[in-house]
């Protein structure tokens, strides 16, 4: 089975500073990943996903992540935070659906909190 | 397209009480899923159709918990009799799985969720 784990609940941080929310995964079969963020009230939007090809994706809004199998990581970084990106963060990752099993099943971890400060 | 429509947004309800959420997916998505959120237990997978048919209910709480998919375009989760501990957001969430150059990958497009209090 698959695991996501985000290894920081909150992170505080000025705008115009750079930030990374970590993200480690455990699965014994290749995966999937992806990048979710939530603003208040609202649902969950995607930022980014890794399916295969370069290690480097790059999303919406600035943000991008790299893949690092050997690390099993999956983190997000962005150079310069604004206010706006307050918001929570959700790592996930799921199985491609050739490995079968309990297909199209995403497991999401617990999620970062990030807030930009003036 | 509008997106995941979930109604209602806000539901507030007293122990005992049935209660219903609703989901219209995206049309064309062959999957969806409704997730639990709370703070203790963050995300929660209850349960994901595919094509209509249940496919996996592992993630429903009990037996007061059950999710219907009458068609491709409407979905229901109901709780009978609800409790405080239900208190959460639920949230839907629909997906196509692509066939294309990201073979099997799974997107989900989520709703703006329901906010449900037990009281």
């Amino acid at each position: 089975a698959q695991s996501v784990t985000q290894l920081d609940s909150q992170v505080p941080v000025f705008e115009e500073a750079p930030v990374e929310l970590r993200c480690n995964y455990s699965s014994s079969v290749s995966v999937y990943l992806f990048w979710y963020v939530q603003y208040p009230n609202q649902g969950l939007q995607l930022l980014l996903k890794y399916l295969s090809g370069s290690t480097l994706v790059k999303g919406i809004n600035g943000f991008e992540a790299e893949f690092n199998k050997s690390q099993t990581s999956f983190h997000l970084r962005k150079p310069s935070v604004h206010i706006s990106d307050t918001a929570e963060y959700f790592c996930a990752v799921t199985k491609p659906l050739n490995y079968g099993g309990s297909q199209g099943n995403l497991i999401f971890g617990k999620g970062t909190k990030l807030s930009v400060k003036p | 397209d509008a997106g995941v429509i979930q109604s209602p947004r806000h539901e507030v309800t007293e122990m005992g009480q049935e209660v219903t959420l609703r989901c219209k997916p995206i049309s064309g998505h062959d999957y969806l899923f409704w997730y639990r959120q709370t703070m203790m237990r963050g995300l929660e997978l209850l349960i994901y159709f595919n094509n209509n048919v249940p496919i996996d209910d592992s993630g429903m709480p009990e037996d007061r918990f059950s999710a219907k998919m009458p068609n491709a375009s409407f979905s229901t989760l109901k709780i009978q009799p609800s409790e405080p501990r239900d208190s959460a957001v639920y949230f839907c969430a629909s997906s196509l799985i692509g066939e294309g150059q990201a073979m099997g990958a799974n997107v989900l497009t989520f709703g703006a969720g329901s906010r449900l209090t037990v009281l």
